[in-house]
């Protein structure tokens, strides 16, 4: 049981690029949802899904996209790289909405954008 | 949109010494949680409060959950080297509770 896993554990990536990160959970949870992670800011929600074909957006949804076909994965895909998507990204899951449920956090993907 | 604030967002204690730190909500919660991240991890859940005024207590840490729900706090006592990290409170908001906020965090040092 591995519980939440993300890939890839580091990038770095020139303006422009795009990229997938990838997320999937083990622990059949219908909920999951990504994170961003900036020094000083805590965690901010970036989109979140309810369960498979179902996603919406969080806080800071702006240049990025996702998607749930399936309930084990949750990709999150930056279109056009900016600097200003530096930062750690968290991916999580619970069983049912975050709100009121323990969110398993993954490692998360440390992100450089040049 | 709804704040989850953080007071104070740094703590350096000297071992053995206790302390507080709070978490405010401009909203009423549904929930409080706790988690802890280590330099270079990622969040641990600690604790969920979901009743008004409910406190619930972790070997040297307790954690409360205001009688209005939009305020909680987290006391440690005889802080250990082990307690440095960031502590993050998170509230559930809206009536479905599908959204966590993020308080900003408290990071913890710890002088041995």
């Amino acid at each position: 049981n591995a519980g939440v896993t993300q890939t890839p554990k580091f990038q770095v990536l020139k303006t422009g690029q795009s990229m997938t990160l990838q997320c999937a959970q083990d622990m059949n949870h219908e909920y999951m949802s990504w994170y961003r992670q900036d020094p000083g800011m805590g965690l901010r929600l970036i989109h979140y899904s309810v369960g498979a074909g179902i996603t919406d957006q969080g806080e800071v949804p702006n240049g990025y996209n996702v998607s749930r076909s399936t309930t084990e994965d949750f990709p999150l895909r930056l279109l056009s790289a900016a600097p200003s998507q530096t930062s750690v990204y968290f991916c999580a899951c619970s069983y049912e909405g975050a709100g009121g449920e323990t969110q398993y956090f993954g490692p998360g993907t440390r992100l450089l954008v040049l | 949109g709804q704040q989850v604030m953080q007071i104070p967002q740094y703590q350096h204690v000297q071992e053995g010494e206790d302390f507080t730190t709070y978490c405010n909500s401009s909203t009423t919660l549904s929930n409080i949680q706790w988690y802890k991240q280590r330099p270079g991890g990622h969040p641990v859940f600690l604790i969920q409060l979901v009743k008004s005024g409910e406190v619930k207590k972790q070997k040297r840490l307790t954690f409360q959950f205001g009688e209005a729900k939009k305020n909680s706090s987290l006391h440690i006592t005889a802080t250990q080297t082990t307690d440095v990290g960031t502590y993050f409170c998170a509230g559930g908001i809206g009536g479905g509770s599908e959204k966590l906020v993020f308080g900003k965090g408290m990071k913890l040092t710890v002088n041995p």
